[in-house]
């Protein structure tokens, strides 16, 4: 299985950089790593997906370790409406694509 | 674009009775899913469809069924509705090649109670 391992619940400051960390020991190197969140009773959204270079856009930044088995989400200024659950998901072969409980982020303001 | 559209909000049901959830999207995604997400969990995947007339079981598809028969359409069925089917259930979709899959947009959810 392509599982992932997130802490449970994070807190951050309004304004300061939030950093998401993910374990995913079993990936193998074809394996995407994609980064989504879920604002309050809402369907899940892309935040950004990476497979082993570090990458940017609007939302967020990814960074993924040089052995690719932990990849750390990085918002760079937390907002309120950042408050969500992030989750990480590791792309297995064979459409394997599962979301585990995620980390939720707190904003205070 | 309205983008994956969901229908009904909410929904209850009696033991036994059956329904169709019903999902479409306008963006002429190829790739179409059906996710449930219970109490403080992750979603889990039931069905997927990589085009129209083609479907595959995902994470947990007992007590459900799916068909395809147009690229907008993905309707998911219950049959006999139990208790442990009380979940919101989301549809999305993507535009996928080669077997990965891509940027997923996810509708807005239908939660159903089983009485």
């Amino acid at each position: 299985d392509a599982k992932t391992t997130q802490p449970n619940s994070m807190e951050s400051n309004e304004e300061e950089p939030v950093h998401l960390p993910c374990n995913h020991s079993t990936i193998s190197g074809t394996d995407y790593i994609h980064w989504y969140r879920q604002l309050p009773s809402q369907g899940p959204e892309y935040v950004i997906h990476g497979l082993t270079s570090n990458v940017n856009n609007r939302m967020a930044s990814l960074a993924i370790a040089e052995d690719r088995k932990s990849s750390t989400l990085i918002l760079h200024r937390a907002t309120l409406r950042d408050a969500a659950v992030y989750y990480c998901i590791h792309e297995g072969q064979g459409f394997s694509f599962i979301f585990g409980k995620g980390t939720r982020l707190l904003v205070k303001p | 674009n309205a983008g994956v559209t969901q229908t009904p909000k909410f929904r209850i049901l009696k033991i036994g009775q059956s329904m169709t959830l019903q999902c479409a999207q306008d963006m002429n995604h190829n790739y179409m899913y059906w996710y449930r997400q219970d109490p403080g969990m992750g979603l889990k995947l039931i069905y997927y469809s990589v085009g129209a007339g083609i479907t595959d079981k995902g994470e947990v598809p007992n007590g459900y069924n799916v068909s395809r028969s147009t690229t907008e359409d993905f309707p998911l069925r219950l049959e006999l509705a139990a208790p442990s089917q009380t979940s919101v259930y989301f549809c999305a979709s993507s535009y996928s090649l080669a077997g990965r899959t891509d940027t997923q947009y996810f509708g807005p959810g239908t939660r159903l109670t089983v009485l």
